[in-house]
């Protein structure tokens, strides 16, 4: 079983449309994070929620809204997609906040056209 | 100012070789923790090993050890008998504090290991 699944793998979409990454892990961690990887494979945290609460909002553009359901899925709104948010986006997880590892699910390569 | 900074964008090494990655961080904080990251060409990001600055031994993970050197704020990567698999980008990651969980990223050091 796969520990954090996101998906889908590869998203091509138009820019102005509006899309969702899905992101579920089934290790009982209380702690969800959504990280960016721009084209410079440069890695930056987004967004993290603990127990279905956000505890790290990083300046990110409010089209981008995360959404976390239950703690166990966590996932990532874009409105309005523009050219720049094309990025690999990485959904990890820990058992709590305090939690030294990170868990990392497999990617989602967004490509906005 | 960069909080973590890997000097080398690339590097090759000899199969069977060892090999150390560099990487140097900058924090006021006396609680944090220094992790390595490995992402290979297919695109996760797999953990390797994790350093606290609390901790009196140098952290090892099979033929992974950290070389922390906390006077001079760096903790090095070292990988021992290089393995064509090794090839991959590797990450040095920094956790300031307590309680959030964020993790700073370097720029990331792509190693190719040669037969």
């Amino acid at each position: 079983d796969t520990a954090v699944s996101q998906t889908p793998k590869y998203l091509v979409t138009q820019m102005g449309n509006d899309k969702s990454i899905k992101c579920e892990q089934n290790l009982g961690h209380d702690t969800m994070y959504w990280y960016k990887q721009d084209s410079k494979k440069f890695l930056k945290i987004m967004f993290s929620y603990n127990n279905k609460e956000l505890i790290i909002n990083e300046t990110v553009p409010n089209r981008f809204s995360p959404k976390s359901p239950d703690k166990a899925h966590l996932n990532l709104h874009i409105n309005s997609l523009e050219l720049g948010d094309s990025a690999v986006y990485f959904c990890a997880s820990s058992r709590d906040r305090v939690q030294e590892k990170l868990f990392f699910g497999s990617g989602t390569q967004l490509s906005v056209l | 100012a960069q909080k973590i900074t890997q000097t080398q964008p690339g590097m090759f090494v000899q199969e069977k070789e060892a090999v150390t990655l560099d990487c140097t961080y900058d924090t006021s904080d006396p609680s944090y923790g220094l992790f390595w990251y490995k992402q290979p060409s297919s695109g996760e990001m797999i953990f390797l090993i994790y350093q606290g600055s609390y901790d009196q031994q140098n952290a090892t993970e099979g033929r992974y050890s950290l070389n922390f050197q906390k006077a001079r704020k760096s903790a090095n990567l070292v990988i021992s008998a290089s393995q064509l698999g090794d090839s991959a980008m590797y990450f040095c990651a920094m956790r300031e504090g307590r309680g959030t969980g964020k993790l700073i990223f370097g720029q990331g050091t792509t190693l190719q290991v040669k037969p």
